[in-house]
């Protein structure tokens, strides 16, 4: 089955740069999309389609996709921002299904 | 403002069923492919169905195929999920959401789960 990987973790101190990562095989051939899920709420969309940031979604995040991998990216990390960061993209096999990555627990102190 | 609120969960024995709710307000309900993703307790997310806005198409994870039927009533703003044959590894909190056809289905709203628990 189609598989998504990110790191476990990713620390930040304040102000400095976040950025998190997400490997799979038919990234090249499909968007990647970004959650955040602060603790106990639902995930909230921040990117889309690669690069792209729904209305009301703060400047700091950006993404990128090359090859097999995306980046989320958190330029000048908040406190607020601590939370775990999922991707989202589909498999490329034509069977329609949907997958999110393993999460990415970022800390930012 | 776009509402989705799941209903329904609880404690259930393994091998029974329970049936999930997601009322929906605020967009066009008929107009949107739904989806159910769920979240084992300290785990990640994982996508279990979505049905197309008629409901003529349907597409379930393999971890559910066959013990789980997504349906809806676009007549009642509803999203439902029935849940039979249940696992120790169904225990979740369930999540409806609405896909974002334009941005090539990505579920861009989330309710607020409801949470399913199977144990003996």
């Amino acid at each position: 089955s189609y598989e998504l990987t990110q790191p476990p973790s990713v620390s930040v101190s304040p102000g400095q740069t976040a950025r998190i990562t997400c490997s799979g095989d038919a990234l090249p051939k499909k968007y990647a999309y970004w959650y955040q899920q602060k603790s106990g709420q639902a995930p909230v969309l921040v990117i889309y389609e690669d690069s792209k940031r729904p209305s009301g979604i703060p400047e700091r995040f950006s993404g990128s996709s090359s090859g097999t991998m995306a980046t989320l990216t958190i330029s000048g990390a908040q406190v607020e921002d601590e939370a775990d960061y999922y991707c989202y993209s589909t498999d490329s096999s034509g069977n329609h299904r949907r997958v999110f990555g393993t999460g990415t627990k970022v800390t930012v102190l | 403002q776009v509402q989705l609120v799941e209903s329904g969960g609880g404690l259930v024995k393994p091998g029974g069923s329970l049936r999930l709710s997601c009322a929906a307000s605020g967009f066009t309900f008929s107009d949107y492919y739904m989806s159910w993703i769920r979240q084992a307790p300290g785990k990640g997310l994982e996508w279990v169905s979505y049905i197309s806005s008629s409901g003529s198409t349907i597409y379930y994870a393999d971890s559910v195929k066959g013990r789980f039927t997504i349906s809806r009533d676009n007549a009642k703003n509803s999203l439902y999920l029935q849940m039979n044959s249940l696992r120790a590894e169904d225990t979740a909190v369930y999540y409806c959401a609405r896909d974002r056809r334009d941005w090539n289905d990505v579920p861009d709203y989330w309710g607020q789960g409801t949470l399913v628990t199977v144990s003996s």
